[in-house]
């Protein structure tokens, strides 16, 4: 199908390897933040969320960092595996405002 | 988890024509959004589709060019009207769910103008 990547950053990693996906978000006061997975083809699919009162919050295999004073999320996939291939996006929210806003994305590449 | 469904998937469509995206969930859900995603470029949201009023637009996206409708908690569409080339995008639904925040989109709809 059409890849929704073929602008995006590319980050390549060998299969096993640990990836690290960033994000920068745009307003100081959102205070909800989800990391989506996004395969060919597909619709955007929930990984893991962290509230604004957390900095850390551990998933299965993944971890999401929160650093309010830059501004800045990032994504952790430990031993990452070729079904971990996909374009991965941040969004962030303001939680009583029910409105969702993604950053621009980046596309991990698993090498086998 | 909601499961929403699409339809059309994709479609073909000439310029100036308009097309209309159905989205149906399988619950009742209070929030439904529509997003668009540019080929290679992340998702913007369009529009809340609010049930028995009118849609609330984002900057940038008029009723006009996207008439929304949301006839009840389950069924919204979305219409892009007179379309160019430029419309060409892959338009998703959205659902908030109420008890955990959690936003699910459906497949989306893969429109291409030519």
């Amino acid at each position: 199908g059409e890849s929704v990547g073929l602008h995006l950053p590319t980050l390549s990693v060998q299969e096993g390897d640990n990836s690290i996906i960033n994000c920068a978000y745009s307003n100081s006061a959102s205070d909800y933040f989800i990391w989506y997975k996004q395969e060919s083809g597909k619709g955007p699919q929930f990984i893991i969320d962290i509230r604004s009162n957390m900095d850390k919050r551990q998933g299965q295999r993944v971890t999401v960092l929160l650093n309010k004073t830059v501004k800045h999320l990032s994504l952790q996939i430990a031993a990452t595996q070729p079904g971990d291939s996909a374009v991965y996006f941040c969004a962030e929210t303001l939680y009583n405002f029910n409105k969702f806003y993604f950053g621009s994305g980046t596309k991990l590449n698993v090498k086998p | 988890s909601a499961v929403i469904s699409q339809k059309p998937s994709r479609d073909i469509c000439q310029r100036g024509t308009s097309l209309t995206i159905q989205c149906q969930v399988d619950s009742q859900v209070t929030m439904m959004f529509w997003y668009r995603q540019q080929p290679g470029q992340s998702l913007t949201l369009i529009a809340t589709a609010n049930q028995g009023s009118e849609a609330t637009y984002e900057s940038g996206f008029v009723i006009d060019k996207f008439p929304i409708s949301r006839p009840n908690l389950t069924f919204s569409t979305l219409t892009v009207s007179n379309m160019s080339p430029e419309d060409s995008s892959i338009y998703l639904c959205s659902v908030l769910s109420g008890s955990t925040g959690e936003l699910f989109f459906g497949e989306g709809s893969r429109l291409t103008v030519l």
